[in-house]
């Protein structure tokens, strides 16, 4: 069974532009999170989906949002980047919210310089 | 608001016992995961806990106390592969899946 993968890999953009990230989870998963990880603040929630739907958001501004597709896949957008937008961001999928375990993609680590 | 807070460090010896502790102030409290992250790479994942009380799994295991906020992972047998950085997260949220993190314990092992 494939794991959750997660493109591109590495990523280095300018302050202002824009980005697309994508990530395909686990077959038959249906959730799908993405979370941002920096060494200060470590990992913090972004959003969450299921079906289609953003069921969760964390506490980031508008100028990221997401989507997932009919198939599960999913992507996470940042626009007018900043330099304190460069991290590690993770996508984790599962079968659904009863608690059952997360499965972390490999990550896009995204240089914003 | 939510709050998740482990120890930042902790080095312990090869073949030793070492507890990571845990304490959490969330709302809408679940339940407890327990994640370990080597350098570089994606977290994995070892325990979730729901009810009070300790869970085996093999060298790990994992303790819960939902009056106290407080859990805490115990890692018998050390091997140096067990150089890691381990996350504690709240599970929160009704009908969602949301994962509020602590900052990760770094754990080194020693000969």
């Amino acid at each position: 069974k494939a794991g959750v993968t997660q493109t591109p890999r590495y990523l280095i953009k300018t302050r202002g532009q824009q980005v697309t990230l994508s990530c395909s989870p686990i077959s038959g998963h249906r959730s799908v999170s993405w979370y941002q990880q920096t060494p200060g603040q470590g990992l913090q929630f972004l959003f969450e989906y299921f079906s289609e739907t953003q069921r969760n958001k964390g506490n980031f501004p508008g100028r990221f949002s997401g989507r997932q597709f009919s198939n599960s896949r999913s992507e996470m957008n940042v626009s007018t980047l900043e330099l304190g937008d460069s991290a590690l961001y993770l996508c984790a999928s599962s079968t659904d919210f009863s608690g059952n375990e997360q499965f972390f993609g490999p990550g896009t680590r995204l240089t914003v310089l | 608001g939510q709050n998740i807070d482990q120890p930042t460090e902790m080095t312990a010896t090869e073949g030793a016992i070492v507890q990571i502790n845990c304490t959490y102030q969330t709302s809408g409290f679940n339940g407890l995961f327990w994640y370990q992250q080597h350098a570089g790479e994606a977290p994995t994942f070892l325990s979730y806990n729901v009810l009070d009380g300790l869970e085996e799994k093999g060298r790990f295991s994992s303790f819960l106390s939902r009056s106290k906020g407080y859990s805490y992972l115990l890692l018998k047998e050390l091997q140096m592969k067990d150089s890691a950085s381990y996350l504690c997260a709240a599970h929160s949220g009704a009908g969602s899946y949301q994962l509020t993190f602590g900052k990760g314990t770094k754990l080194s092992v020693i000969p």
